[in-house]
């Protein structure tokens, strides 16, 4: 199993600040995804990055595949209440035969 | 498009009784997968199939969960017996190739008492 560290675990800030969640492993992938997951629920993909170097924007979200492609990064501008959930990165590979290894998460909670 | 259906949301059973958990993918996804997630913990695979067949059960607990897929659709996970550490929620996703991102359902949580 490729394992796939997460950091921070937690995260708690205030509306407006900006962060950035890391997503790191020794493994190689061919694709990484990010997820939200709210309480309750199942998780929702945000962002699917398949190229090292490949930098992805979803409006106030930027998502960033390293060069090796062994890690990732999701940093968010301006966080708004609505962003807090816990964000999963999830890594596939021919050699998991393409199913997702998931980090345990980051757990953000934006206050207003 | 509906998204992945799954029943029942909630569970509590006591342990060694068994419990059975439903999926029904998005119409046309071949692939469907049965993750476990522990509280505080990211989702842990523990069965892939492509149509009704299994690709990965290498996580599975054999010994007490069994999963099926008939006619490549709809598929059940069974437990049996539960153990109190089996206590999680258990998701369901497909995709429509095995490459591409995941819907995930909204997930049966299971208390084992």
């Amino acid at each position: 199993t490729q394992l796939l560290e997460q950091s921070p675990q937690f995260l708690s800030i205030q509306e407006g600040e900006n962060l950035t969640v890391y997503c790191n492993s020794s493994s190689v992938f061919s694709s990484l995804q990010w997820y939200r997951q709210e309480p309750g629920e199942g998780p929702v993909l945000l962002v699917t990055v398949v190229t090292g170097g490949e930098v992805k924007k979803l409006k106030r979200l930027t998502f960033q595949f390293g060069d090796a492609r062994k890690d990732s990064s999701l940093h968010i501008t301006a966080a708004q209440p609505g962003d807090t959930g816990l964000y999963l990165c999830a890594g596939g590979g021919s050699n998991s035969g393409y199913a997702l290894n998931f980090g345990k998460g980051t757990s953000l909670l934006v206050t207003p | 498009e509906a998204g992945v259906a799954q029943s029942p949301r909630y569970k509590i059973i006591e342990k060694r009784q068994s419990v059975a958990f439903w999926c029904n993918p998005i119409s046309g996804h071949a692939t469907l997968y049965w993750y476990q997630q522990i509280l505080g913990q990211g989702p842990k695979l523990l069965i892939q199939f492509q149509n009704n067949g299994v690709v990965d059960d290498s996580q599975l607990p054999k010994d007490r969960f069994s999963a099926e897929r008939l006619k490549g659709v709809d598929s059940t996970l069974k437990i049996q017996p539960a153990k109190l550490e089996d206590s999680a929620v258990y998701l369901c996703a497909s995709s429509s190739q095995q490459t591409y991102g995941y819907t995930f359902g909204s997930g049966t949580r299971l208390t084992v008492v």
